[in-house]
């Protein structure tokens, strides 16, 4: 079974702190996600990493960056956490030839 | 521009009877793929279905079946016989490609509440 684990399910966070939250995959998949999910929007794609050390900008980049220092861990940082960015946030990972994204239990942040 | 339509906020059904999610997708490339996902109330998103473009039959995976019309651009899911474990929010996505790499876009979701 592939696992995707986050490292925190809830987080409460002041306004301008530095925010990390962590996904690690057990699969050796090489491409990794960070997506945030708010009511009546779906799903929307901050950004993923296709290799270790390799990102590309989602849709909805900004306030956001990523580190992928080993190919089993994408991490995702909240440089100065604003009100704006509560919300749940989901990792995934996917193996290079497959279709289907396994995603981990979320963490739903709370920034006040 | 690359989109799904989800129009159903919220559906509701009884135990064992049948029900179809709806789902649009917009689209211009000629080969994509499209995902159901289900999301219980514990949050995390769990794979159900896929459909290809190019795929001449309809998806089935044990109750879930995706009805798949391309001249329509629509990708209904159906559940047959539900089952009070299927109460959740369900999002269709599509597969795209994006600058050279493949990306989901997600609908807005449709919340299943079933009711014995």
């Amino acid at each position: 079974d592939v696992k995707v684990t986050q490292s925190s399910r809830y987080l409460v966070k002041r306004t301008g702190e530095k925010v990390f939250l962590e996904c690690v995959q057990d699969m050796d998949h090489e491409n990794m996600f960070w997506y945030r999910q708010d009511p009546g929007l779906g799903l929307r794609l901050i950004y993923f990493s296709y290799d270790v050390k390799m990102k590309e900008k989602g849709d909805i980049p900004e306030g956001y960056s990523v580190s992928r220092e080993k190919k089993e861990r994408f991490s995702l940082i909240l440089e100065s956490a604003s009100t704006n960015q509560t919300s749940m946030y989901l990792c995934a990972s996917k193996g290079r030839g497959t279709y289907e994204q396994y995603f981990g239990p979320g963490t739903r942040l709370t920034v006040t | 521009a690359q989109k799904i339509t989800q129009t159903q906020p919220g559906m509701f059904v009884q135990e064992k009877e049948a029900v179809t999610l709806d789902c649009t997708y917009d689209t211009s490339d000629q080969s994509y793929g499209l995902f159901w996902y289900k999301q219980p109330s514990s949050g995390e998103m769990i794979f159900l279905i896929y459909q290809g473009s190019y795929d001449e039959q309809n998806a089935t995976e044990g109750r879930y079946s995706l009805n798949f019309q391309k001249a329509r651009k629509s990708a209904n899911l159906v559940i047959s016989a539900s089952q009070l474990g299927d109460s959740a929010m369900y999002f269709c996505a599509m597969r795209i490609l994006n600058t050279g790499f493949q990306k989901l876009v997600f609908g807005t979701g449709t919340r299943l509440l079933v009711s014995p």
